[in-house]
């Protein structure tokens, strides 16, 4: 079945660092795929999403590219904020036999250091 | 402004009592779905409905159950709590129509601890 596989955690920086979580992706057929953040003690938000191959999807700084060559969707920012520390998952939307299921990769959690 | 909330945000039990879990959204969105999320599993999926009457079940199910008798809410009932469903717990709905039908929002959680 689809899956998503995310880099392991935790992952620590410094504000004002690059950041890059990593995001691969088994699926028949062509899902959307998502990124949603965690903030500790709250419910998933959706970040930033893209539907079709070469979509770039982008939020508070944040940006994701549906790269179908390579089957990934890595989360970028340029410079993270001690505000960015929370959890990231990444996901896909199940395609199969009409499901409008997601399927999430375990998430990341980032700390950012003043 | 639409929103989806979860009741209660807490809750403590013991072994063996039946429990019930509220989701309520106001979206009119015809899909829902119960995740719980513990440390080193992410987000698993307990059941999800794409309508009224209608429940499917999830890839972790056991001891488990929902029913939709509207479009706005569906509880998720532990039969027969066990300390393995200690556990945070999400609702979260979708369109399931249009540009974002697959686009999912979560509620606040539910942090249940069975003793």
């Amino acid at each position: 079945g689809d899956s998503v596989t995310q880099m392991e955690g935790p992952v620590t920086l410094s504000e004002e660092a690059f950041l890059t979580i990593n995001c691969t992706y088994t699926a028949t057929g062509y899902p959307s795929l998502f990124w949603y953040v965690q903030y500790p003690g709250e419910g998933l938000q959706l970040l930033l999403k893209a539907t079709k191959a070469d979509d770039k999807g982008s939020n508070k700084g944040f940006e994701a590219t549906y790269r179908k060559e390579t089957t990934s969707f890595h989360l970028e920012k340029g410079s993270v904020q001690v505000s960015d520390s929370a959890v990231y998952f990444c996901a896909l939307s199940d395609q199969q036999g009409g499901s409008e299921k997601l399927v999430f990769g375990k998430g990341t959690k980032l700390t950012v250091n003043p | 402004d639409a929103e989806i909330t979860q009741s209660p945000r807490h809750k403590i039990t013991e072994t063996g009592r039946q429990v019930t879990l509220a989701c309520h959204q106001t979206w009119n969105h015809n899909n829902m779905f119960w995740y719980r999320q513990d440390l080193g599993h992410g987000l698993r999926l307990i059941h999800y409905s794409y309508g009224v009457q209608d429940t499917n079940k999830g890839e972790v199910s056991d001891g488990y159950s929902v029913s939709r008798s509207n479009t706005e809410d569906l509880p998720l009932t532990l039969e027969s709590a066990a300390s393995s469903q200690t556990s945070v717990y999400f609702c979260a709905s979708s369109p399931g129509l249009g540009l974002n039908q697959e686009t999912q929002y979560f509620g606040p959680g539910t942090r249940l601890l069975v003793l």
